[in-house]
């Protein structure tokens, strides 16, 4: 049974262009969380999405990011027009019914704006 | 908002000694969940433990275990007879509506 994939491993950007992170969740996960780990920091929650819903966008910065799990495929961590602030690692985790439930961890992004 | 605390930055020990991570927490709610992530150099996150607010029973597996004090907010992870391999950042989450995390601990086991 595969674990959470993120992909690509690692990606490097130059300012002003796009990012798109992608996650596949565990097969028989319906919910999907990601979180941004900046240089020597914790995990900062940034959004929670179940199949073709945002729940909780709570900890999304306001203006660049979005995020989708739409109902095939995988879901899309999009970061517009990046600065090097962005740069930082960034993880999908999923769980399989509720956010109740143990969050399993993709091995994470690592995103680098140059 | 909750708050999770992980006063140790950094630890050292030399292997086979015994290590304790430190958490602390601080809730108003009643039913939340605790859990431990290690990270090691790799980078990926790998899950420990889950601990829901009303099982206070401590658990042991392997060298793991953990003490769960809810009368003074504290979830602490203890490594008996430490290993290199051990050496990792080690994250401790709260959770009711969304997963909180602490600054991580980075514990080095030195050969």
């Amino acid at each position: 049974n595969a674990g959470v994939m993120q992909n690509p491993r690692h990606l490097v950007r130059r300012r002003g262009q796009e990012a798109r992170l992608r996650c596949s969740p565990m097969k028989g996960h319906s919910h999907v969380y990601w979180y941004r780990q900046l240089p020597e920091e914790g995990l900062k929650f940034m959004v929670y999405l179940q199949k073709e819903n945002i729940i909780d966008e709570s900890g999304m910065p306001k203006e660049r990011f979005s995020a989708e799990f739409p109902k095939e495929g995988p879901s899309i961590l999009r970061i517009q027009q990046v600065v090097r602030g962005d740069s930082a690692a960034y993880f999908c985790a999923s769980s399989p019914f509720s956010n109740q439930e143990t969050q399993y961890f993709g091995p994470g992004t690592r995103l680098l704006v140059l | 908002a909750q708050k999770v605390t992980q006063a140790q930055t950094e630890i050292s020990v030399v292997e086979k000694e015994d290590v304790t991570l430190d958490c602390v927490y601080e809730t108003r709610d009643t039913t939340y969940y605790l859990f431990w992530y290690k990270q090691p150099p790799s980078g990926e996150l790998v899950f420990l433990i889950r601990r829901n607010s009303f099982d206070e029973q401590n658990e042991i597996s392997g060298r793991y275990s953990w003490n769960f004090q809810k009368s003074t907010s504290s979830f602490n992870f203890t490594i008996t007879a430490s290993q290199v391999v051990d050496s990792a950042v080690y994250f401790c989450g709260y959770r009711d509506e969304k997963l909180t995390f602490g600054t991580g601990t980075r514990l080095t086991i030195i050969p």
